[in-house]
């Protein structure tokens, strides 16, 4: 079945760059995503890409991908406080449409 | 429209009980997603109903768990003879489906069985 991995745990000063990174084993994996959780909050889009892309940017996100190895990372650059959050990575694949999560990556920005 | 909406945000029940959750899809969204997430996991997926046809069921979803979406908008998650492994976040997500693909999540109910 599928699978999805993250590292648990990141810490960046502010202005830093973040660097999240996932690992996927679906090659069927159409779509990915990264989400973003704040405590006590839904999960929200921060963007997402199409499997036959290899990078998005969208402001202060890139989004990178390797198709070949299975591996997507999200860069903030100019990472702030607020940005401070467990980022999930997801995958769906066209059929099915619903969402495979990793377990998260915690970021936690220090002043 | 204010997005997806859960209720209840919050329930406490007793071991045994039944329990059910609504969901509210935000109005055009033919997509209704269910899934459910335990503490220090990302969310696993539990169901998911095209307008009112119920398309498919996780394993994790056990013959305790029943799902509806009588008319194609809300949705009702109903977990009976609740057992302390129930205890979650359940969330519910919506989407238009076709080729946007993106999904929108409620705040979700904590469920806590004690």
């Amino acid at each position: 079945g599928e699978d999805v991995e993250q590292s648990l745990f990141l810490s960046v000063r502010e202005g830093d760059s973040s660097v999240i990174n996932c690992t996927y084993t679906d090659s069927s994996s159409t779509y990915l995503y990264w989400y973003k959780q704040e405590p006590g909050a839904g999960l929200q889009l921060l963007t997402y890409i199409f499997s036959n892309m290899d990078m998005k940017q969208d402001q202060r996100l890139t989004v990178l991908l390797n198709k070949k190895d299975k591996h997507l990372s999200l860069r903030i650059a100019d990472t702030q406080t607020g940005d401070s959050a467990i980022y999930f990575c997801a995958e769906s694949d066209t059929g099915r449409r619903a969402l495979t999560f990793g377990s998260g990556t915690r970021l936690q920005v220090q002043p | 429209d204010t997005g997806v909406s859960q209720d209840p945000r919050h329930k406490i029940t007793k071991r045994g009980q039944n329990v059910t959750f609504r969901c509210d899809p935000i109005s055009e969204h033919n997509r209704l997603y269910w899934y459910r997430q335990t503490l220090g996991q990302g969310p696993e997926f539990l169901t998911y109903f095209q307008n009112e046809a119920q398309l498919e069921k996780s394993r994790l979803l056990s013959d305790r768990f029943s799902a509806e979406r009588p008319k194609g908008s809300f949705s009702t998650l109903e977990i009976q003879r609740t057992e302390q492994g129930d205890s979650a976040m359940y969330l519910c997500a919506s989407s238009r489906g076709g080729v946007d693909t993106e999904a929108f999540f409620g705040q979700g109910t904590r469920l806590t069985v004690v």
